[in-house]
């Protein structure tokens, strides 16, 4: 247990509304990750972290923006909705500066209608 | 093309059986390689890291790398219906080694 959580777990939401997800770690790791899963697609890296105020873009990062504020904190925001963002997103941490193995947090499904 | 290419399955294979899952990357500068299970509904867990040419045992797993081929192989000796679960490929980027690539996963159906 990498002492990472999501929240929230399950969110329902409309087309056109913002909406935030959090990822929370416990043991100070440097390097943070969101991921979208989708069937067919596998994981897919939307945006990564690599420390306060530093994060660079994934391979899927359009219509999403992160933010970290704090080690802790790993926020991936969807601006404005879209049904096409209807994913399970997995926040993950890296050990070994980055190069290391990832472990992951227990997931938020979205469904946006 | 993809970046890291797995067969989606399902495999399957009998109890006490060999599984083999093979995975393919096309960036010839990756140095990390990893194996995730992920059961159904829940999050990746970590099997395996193979930093280097050869074979790397752990318990059941064994991680095969071959870089001049560019692919990564699982084999899980003694299968179990535990075993059951989608299997996942990672590589990091050559230019970008902070940033992971991950296969679609295969498919494991271990049969008793």
């Amino acid at each position: 247990d990498a002492g990472i959580t999501q929240s929230p777990r399950h969110k329902v939401t409309e087309t056109g509304t913002p909406v935030t997800l959090r990822c929370h770690q416990t043991e100070n790791h440097r390097y943070m990750y969101w991921y979208r899963q989708d069937p067919g697609h596998g994981l897919r890296l939307i945006h990564y972290s690599y420390g306060v105020k530093d994060t660079d873009k994934g391979e899927v990062s359009d219509g999403y923006s992160v933010s970290r504020s704090k080690t802790e904190d790993f926020l991936l925001t969807l601006e404005s909705a879209t049904s096409s963002q209807t994913s399970v997103y997995f926040c993950a941490i890296s050990v070994g500066e980055g190069m290391g193995e990832q472990f992951f947090g227990p997931g938020t499904r979205l469904t946006v209608l | 093309q993809k970046e890291v290419e797995q067969n989606s399955g399902p495999l399957s294979v009998p109890e006490g059986a060999i599984a083999s899952l093979n995975c393919t990357y096309s960036d010839r500068g990756s140095q990390s390689f990893f194996w995730y299970r992920q059961y159904s509904g829940k999050s990746p867990e970590l099997i395996m890291s193979i930093y280097s040419n050869g074979d790397k045992e752990d318990g059941r797993f064994t991680a095969q790398l071959n870089k001049a081929s560019q692919y990564v192989s699982l084999l899980i000796r003694d299968s179990q219906p535990s075993d059951s679960a989608t299997y996942l490929c990672a590589v990091n980027g050559k230019y970008n080694f902070n940033k992971f690539y991950f296969g679609s996963g295969t498919k494991l159906n271990v049969k008793p």
